[in-house]
């Protein structure tokens, strides 16, 4: 079964705007909400994660906010630029055993 | 430099004709993984091994077979390759088990015809 939902699908932003992926996850039972960053002909690469027991992370213009009662987590990108056109994935993370699991990915387009 | 390495990064092949992607990580990680990404299905995990001889199913392991002879390889098998494994195949590690910090490979675009 699906355990993290990713929504919007696609996203277009402009320029110096604010973009904003959400994710929503299924049960309790994970330690750490990441999420990827994808170029074009690149392999996803870590953006930044949170962990539970936060209710917000940032780094830079990249920020997680993280909802544990409604079990949903979002990042938002501040004054969005160019570069950041990318697919995005959240993934959920049990520390142990169980193997990361990846949201289907937003691709985001900021245009000029 | 600290990397995945995958080859080959392209391949087309037809229907049956086994094939090898290779893949490398020279950090000593433990734990590898194979993923394939479709559009609208993003990123599915195919089989992971959590150290040397120690593999298991993912979500998608069906028409693939993988092995763990060394830490550092982790080489994916399709011995009959088929239309619908087409796709792009992403080769991971992390330090130890299933972090939520993983190191991704370049990617192998595989098209089967």
């Amino acid at each position: 079964q699906q355990q993290v939902k990713q929504s919007p699908q696609s996203l277009i932003v402009q320029k110096g705007g604010i973009s904003i992926i959400n994710c929503a996850y299924e049960n309790t039972a994970f330690d750490y909400f990441p999420w990827y960053q994808q170029f074009p002909g690149k392999g996803p690469a870590l953006l930044i994660a949170i962990r539970p027991d936060v209710s917000e992370k940032k780094e830079g213009r990249f920020t997680i906010s993280f909802n544990k009662s409604a079990k949903q987590f979002s990042l938002h990108i501040m004054d969005s630029q160019p570069g950041d056109s990318a697919t995005y994935f959240c993934a959920v993370c049990s520390l142990g055993n169980t193997p990361l699991v990846f949201g289907k990915g937003t691709r985001l387009s900021v245009i000029a | 430099e600290a990397q995945v390495t995958q080859n080959p990064r392209y391949l087309i092949t037809v229907t049956g004709k086994k094939l090898t992607v290779t893949c490398s990580q020279n950090m000593n990680h433990e734990y590898m993984s194979w993923y394939r990404q479709d559009p609208g299905l993003g990123l599915r995990q195919i089989y992971y091994s959590m150290n040397v001889e120690v593999t298991d199913k993912g979500d998608v392991p069906e028409g693939y077979k993988v092995s763990r002879k060394e830490k550092r390889n982790f080489p994916l098998i399709l011995e009959s390759p088929s239309p619908n494994q087409t796709s792009l195949y992403f080769c991971a590690s992390s330090p130890h088990r299933p972090s939520y910090e993983q190191y991704f490979g370049p990617g192998t675009r595989l098209t089967v015809t």
